[in-house]
């Protein structure tokens, strides 16, 4: 049975931390790995990684992915209380639909 | 990146009644999901719509309770039928923008059932 797995749970850290979210995967037929921000209820969109060991930037946050050991990892420097959100990662199989991890809460205290 | 519209934005609802949920796009997309975030968990997919087809249902969802319409490529709507209180959950429907594009989301639906 496919799924995702992601970790820590949650996560409480001060401003200018940085941290490191994970997510490990075992899925049929892969395509794609993405990640997502949930604030309030739209997720709205980070990364989506499709190739091994290539990192995406966007500003204080990054990703990569290993396709060979299956796993991901997000990481964000210098956070700030704004990045305070539930980060959610996305695994994407031929049929075009995901199947979504259990999500980090990260808290990010000034 | 497509622009989605969902509404309501969240509605509150007796028992045994009905609710349709709204998902409208800026732009022609060929493929429309529909999934449910229950509280404190993360999201399900209910069925992916397509149109000028039936929708297709992930398992433990079916049609006479999230009977779901494609009339147009740029519109869809979730029926959440003879709701009880374990279907307060938030809804989403999302979009595929296109080939090795990420899906987008709407704002999202909260529904909470009395």
């Amino acid at each position: 049975e496919d799924k995702v797995v992601q970790s820590p749970l949650s996560l409480v850290v001060h401003e200018g931390d940085t941290v490191t979210l994970n997510c490990s995967y075992e899925v049929t037929n892969f395509r794609s790995l993405l990640w997502y921000k949930q604030e309030k209820k739209a997720p709205t969109f980070l990364f989506m990684l499709t190739s091994s060991g290539i990192e995406k930037k966007s500003g204080r946050l990054s990703s990569i992915l290993d396709k060979k050991e299956l796993f991901s990892i997000l990481n964000i420097t210098a956070t700030q209380t704004g990045d305070s959100a539930v980060y959610l990662c996305a695994v994407e199989a031929e049929k075009n639909d995901m199947r979504f991890g259990a999500g980090t809460r990260l808290t990010v205290k000034p | 990146s497509a622009v989605i519209s969902q509404k309501p934005s969240r509605d509150i609802c007796q028992r045994g009644t009905s609710l349709t949920i709204q998902c409208q796009v800026d732009s022609q997309v060929t493929m429309m999901f529909w999934y449910r975030q229950q509280p404190g968990q993360s999201l399900t997919l209910i069925a992916t719509a397509n149109q000028g087809s039936e929708a297709t249902y992930e398992s433990g969802f079916v049609i006479d309770k999230f009977p779901i319409s494609r009339p147009n490529l740029t519109f869809s709507t979730l029926t959440v039928s003879n709701m009880s209180p374990e279907d307060s959950s938030i809804y989403l429907c999302s979009v595929d923008t296109g080939p090795g594009q990420p899906q987008h989301f709407g704002d999202g639906t909260r529904l909470s059932i009395l």
